[in-house]
C-alpha cells in the first residue's frame, strides 16, 4: 500500500536534546512537508521541500533541521534551539505542481519533553 | 494576515441531521484551491473535499459537500446525516496558485471540532 509513515508514534525527549522525527514516503511524490499542531491549534508550516536536496523554510522553522536526500524521505530534527518542542508533528507530501491535488498526511509523531 | 478562519470552535450536532461547517478565506490570487480534512482523535488527517477556484459547481463527495461562494470567499462543509462517527477536529485548508515556491503549500485554519451526539 502507498502511503506515509512516521515514526516513532510517541516520542520522549529530554532537556537540551536534540531529536530526529523520521518520514518516509512511497508515492513517488516530489513535494514533502512539516506540520505542528498544538493543542486547540491548526497546523503550522515547520518546512517544505519540492525537490530532493532542496528545502525552504515554513512559518515556525527556528529550532528545527531538515534535510531531503531522497525522495522518499524527509527526517525532522528539532534541536535544543527549540523552545518549546511538546507538540504534534505531521509529515505530508503532495505531487508538485498540480494545484488541485490534496496532500497525504502521516500518521503524526507526539513529542513531549521530560 | 489569516488567511483561513473556522469562527467556530465546537458545534454539536443531532445524529442524522445536517450540519454546516464555517469557512471563510482571504487570497489576492485568482487561482486556488480550497480543502476540508478530518482529524479524529488518532490525529490522522484525512481528506475530505476539494473545491478549486475555477470550479463553477459546488464539490461533493458522498455525505461531504462544499458551499463555495467566491465573492464572499467563503467554503463551507455540510455533512448530511451525521453519524457518530464524524466526531472529529475539521481543518479548512487553502493552496495558492502558481508552480512551486511557498504559494504550494497548505495553509491550514484552526480548526471546528464537531460533536455528534445519539
Amino acid at each position: 500500500d502507498g502511503g506515509i509513515t512516521q515514526s516513532p508514534k510517541y516520542l520522549f525527549r529530554k532537556e537540551g536534546q536534540n531529536v530526529t522525527l523520521s518520514c518516509e514516503q512511497n508515492l513517488n511524490h516530489d513535494a514533502m512537508y512539516w506540520y505542528r499542531q498544538d493543542p486547540g491549534q491548526g497546523l503550522r508550516l515547520i518546512y517544505y521541500s519540492q525537490i530532493v536536496n532542496d528545502f525552504q523554510k515554513g512559518d515556525i522553522a527556528e529550532g528545527y533541521s531538515v534535510s531531503r536526500e531522497k525522495k522518499e524521505s524527509f527526517p525532522l530534527t528539532v534541536t535544543s534551539a527549540q523552545k518549546n518542542p511538546t507538540a504534534f508533528y505531521l509529515c505530508a507530501s503532495s505531487r508538485q505542481g498540480d494545484r488541485a491535488r490534496e496532500a497525504f498526511f502521516g500518521q503524526g509523531t507526539r513529542l513531549t519533553v521530560v | 494576515a489569516q488567511k483561513i478562519t473556522q469562527t467556530q470552535p465546537g458545534m454539536f450536532v443531532q445524529e442524522k441531521e445536517a450540519v454546516t461547517l464555517d469557512c471563510t478565506y482571504d487570497t489576492s490570487d485568482q487561482s486556488y484551491g480550497l480543502f476540508w480534512y478530518k482529524q479524529p482523535s488518532s490525529g490522522e488527517m484525512i481528506f475530505l473535499i476539494y473545491q478549486g477556484s475555477y470550479d463553477e459547481q459546488n464539490a461533493t463527495e458522498g455525505r461531504y459537500s462544499l458551499n463555495f461562494q467566491k465573492a464572499r470567499k467563503s467554503a463551507n462543509l455540510v455533512i448530511s446525516a451525521s453519524q457518530l462517527g464524524d466526531s472529529a477536529m475539521y481543518f479548512c485548508a487553502m493552496r495558492e496558485g502558481g508552480y512551486g515556491g511557498s504559494q504550494g503549500n497548505l495553509i491550514f485554519g484552526k480548526g471546528t471540532k464537531l460533536s455528534v451526539k445519539p
